[in-house]
């Protein structure tokens, strides 16, 4: 059974219109990330959620905001995406420090 | 200096061999690290993790970390086909506040088994 549900798998997005990626877990976990993964490069972080509390990191752009309404729910939002936002999305949960993080299936985004 | 330091590769070994994958890591206080398959195209996937100084075993795999060096590695023994992929190192680090630790990745290392 999956545990780290992303939708959708994949999204295509016009230049500049906004688009939500959405992902839900069913572990119950403290811990949500946002990961961005272009071709042939590490995960990179976005942001995470340590329960409600909501760190970003210091270079990812104002573009991106995230949602997290609930603990099974957390939500990526690209307010005007470019044609450099065109990349893997992965969204993970953990149950806090020290621990294991598990990967949804990734949306990948492409923006025509 | 990189954050989580991987070989990017390729590696090749012939299959039935022992694969080796090396990382390092910056943040002397790390206290948990991990190793991800991701096969192309498809999201990485937990196969190791590792908090203690030394080894440790699963099936073919094994861990091994060396907090004073900074070093974590991955040996794959009797490689097979379908081991060939991308092997990322992933260490928890920890920011300034409290419960503010991120799970940072290495670049990863492709790894390709020769039948």
């Amino acid at each position: 059974d999956a545990m780290v549900i992303q939708n959708p798998r994949y999204q295509v997005t016009q230049f500049g219109k906004p688009v939500t990626l959405s992902c839900s877990q069913t572990l119950n976990h403290n811990v949500m990330y946002w990961y961005q993964q272009k071709s042939s490069q590490a995960p990179k972080l976005l942001f995470h959620y340590y329960d409600k509390d909501f760190n970003n990191e210091a270079d990812t752009p104002d573009n991106f905001q995230s949602r997290r309404p609930n603990t099974s729910f957390c939500f990526l939002d690209i307010r005007s995406p470019g044609l450099g936002d065109a990349a893997m999305y992965l969204c993970a949960t953990s149950r806090g420090r020290n621990t294991e993080a598990f990967f949804g299936q990734g949306t990948r985004l492409t923006v025509v | 200096q990189k954050e989580v330091e991987q070989n990017s590769g390729p590696l090749s070994v012939p299959e039935g061999a022992i694969a080796s994958l090396n990382c390092t890591y910056s943040d002397r206080g790390s206290q948990s690290f991990f190793w991800y398959r991701q096969y192309s195209g498809k999201s990485p996937e937990l196969i190791m993790s590792i908090y203690s100084n030394g080894d440790k075993e699963d099936g073919r795999f094994t861990a091994q970390l060396n907090k004073a060096s900074q070093y974590v590695s991955l040996l794959i023994r009797d490689s097979q086909p379908s081991d060939s992929a991308t092997y990322l190192c992933a260490v928890n680090m920890f920011g300034s506040n409290f419960g503010n630790e991120k799970l940072t990745f290495g670049t990863g290392t492709r790894l390709t088994i020769i039948p």
